[in-house]
């Protein structure tokens, strides 16, 4: 079982919608991660929170906007997405940026129409 | 740029024999490397992880190890069961970044 829990598991919308995903960890961890990952690629990180701030932003086009209202939580909303933007978007959680392996939840599937 | 390497995309093993899966780098920046099995529908799950001050650790039936002058890595499964078939991703950070960089993954079967 899972101690990043992502939701929704699923998620089909239009490239006007706006969305939001959310993820989750009691870990008391204080690094959060957002990733991206295309069917038969490995998982590529999009952002990094770190106590709760922005520290590192992997270019991401500005129609992905993260938020991390608290550090149990990780937010990523969608708006104008494109349909190369469908993937499995992946959160993940470690103690600090900088120490211990990151954990993950079981993504996202999401799908622009 | 691929920064980390799986040349191989797949492997086959019996079961109870050794299972190894090599990763190699090209960054000498990272400093700490991990390994992550993935089934279908899950996300990655973290197996095993090493230091660069490190050339080895072992976790039970796993093991990893660090060859830094080479820029390579290897994990070894023994002995191979059939639930440990599934997609392994080799991948590494630099220190203080947070910033993991995965290799592109290699298809484990393991036949009973």
């Amino acid at each position: 079982d899972t101690e990043v829990t992502q939701t929704p598991k699923h998620l089909v919308m239009g490239m006007t919608n706006k969305k939001s995903l959310k993820c989750e960890q009691h870990m008391g961890h204080r690094a959060m991660y957002w990733y991206k990952q295309k069917a038969k690629k490995p998982p590529e990180l999009m952002f990094v929170y770190s106590y709760e701030k922005l520290s590192i932003n992997e270019s991401v086009p500005s129609r992905f906007s993260p938020e991390c209202p608290n550090s149990s939580l990780l937010n990523l909303h969608l708006h104008a997405l494109q349909p190369e933007d469908s993937a499995l978007y992946l959160c993940a959680s470690s103690q600090e940026a900088s120490f211990g392996p990151q954990h993950f939840g079981d993504g996202t599937r999401l799908s622009i129409l | 740029d691929q920064q980390v390497k799986q040349n191989s995309p797949s492997l086959s093993v019996q079961e109870g024999r050794i299972s190894i899966l090599n990763c190699d780098y090209t960054n000498s920046m990272f400093d700490y490397f991990l390994w992550y099995k993935k089934y279908p529908a899950e996300g990655p799950t973290f197996l095993i992880s090493i230091s660069s001050i490190k050339d080895k650790n072992e976790d039970g039936r796993f093991t990893v190890f660090l060859n830094k002058s080479a820029k390579h890595l290897s994990l070894h499964i023994v002995p191979s069961q059939p639930g440990d078939s599934a997609v392994y991703f080799c991948a590494a950070s630099e220190s203080n970044t947070g910033k993991l960089i995965f290799g592109q993954g290699t298809t484990l079967q393991v036949k009973p």
